[in-house]
């Protein structure tokens, strides 16, 4: 079956401009997270929404990164005004579900956010 | 507060060599996940092995093997007769229960690289 899909794969931007990333994750899966790969922080976690409920936004770096989910399915990832600090893979991953017990996370290949 | 330590940067080893990747982990958590995952030069996350932290028995996949140990909060990963094809940066994770999110928290990453 299809995997997590996100789009673009690759983005290039100028600083101070707005950028959205798109996550389809597997159909099904309630829980969607976004993670940020860059190469002075590694692997980091961003921000989880599972089904309705409020989501964790305790790893979003600043006010300028939103992201919302519509429709329990496909999330975009906001970045605005952006700046160079902020060139990174961006990982999304979902599961089936949160709750009480651990679901494997998936990860989709990413996007390649580079900031001029 | 939780935390994954990977202190190999990086490694290089011989093919058929055996190779052995350290992991160490801090929470305060006594419920919790650990997870290995090999990251290829195509860029995507791949997962390889999970754990709970009330197992602590040993295991085997082919020639790769898993040393989970919590009186030293290590959990190891050795790969037997090594190959080209192992070359990549392989990323120990954790997972607490407490948090309701599951969110994966990542060690830095080992890059291994294995020559021919």
């Amino acid at each position: 079956g299809a995997g997590v899909s996100q789009s673009p794969s690759n983005k290039v931007t100028e600083k101070g401009k707005d950028v959205e990333l798109r996550c389809d994750p597997i159909s099904g899966h309630t829980a969607l997270y976004w993670y940020r790969q860059s190469l002075g922080q590694g692997l980091e976690f961003l921000i989880y929404f599972q089904g309705n409920s409020a989501p964790d936004k305790s790893g979003l770096p600043s006010d300028r990164f939103s992201a919302e989910r519509t429709g329990g399915s496909v999330s975009t990832l906001t970045i605005q005004r952006t700046q160079q600090e902020d060139s990174a893979v961006y990982l999304c991953a979902s599961s089936s579900s949160g709750g009480s017990t651990y679901n494997e996370q998936f990860f989709g290949p990413g996007t390649r956010l580079t900031v001029l | 507060a939780q935390k994954v330590t990977q202190a190999q940067t990086e490694i290089s080893v011989v093919e058929k060599e055996d190779v052995t990747l350290d992991c160490v982990y801090e929470t305060r958590d006594t419920t919790y996940y650990l997870f290995w995952y090999k990251q290829p030069p195509s860029g995507e996350l791949v997962f390889l092995i999970r754990r709970n932290s009330f197992d602590e028995q040993n295991e085997i996949s082919g020639r790769y093997s898993w040393n989970f140990q919590k009186s030293t909060s290590s959990f190891n990963f050795t790969i037997t007769a090594s190959q080209v094809v192992d070359s990549a940066v392989y990323f120990c994770a954790l997972s607490e229960v407490g948090d309701s999110s599951y969110k994966l928290i990542f060690g830095s990453g080992t890059r291994l690289l294995v020559r021919p």
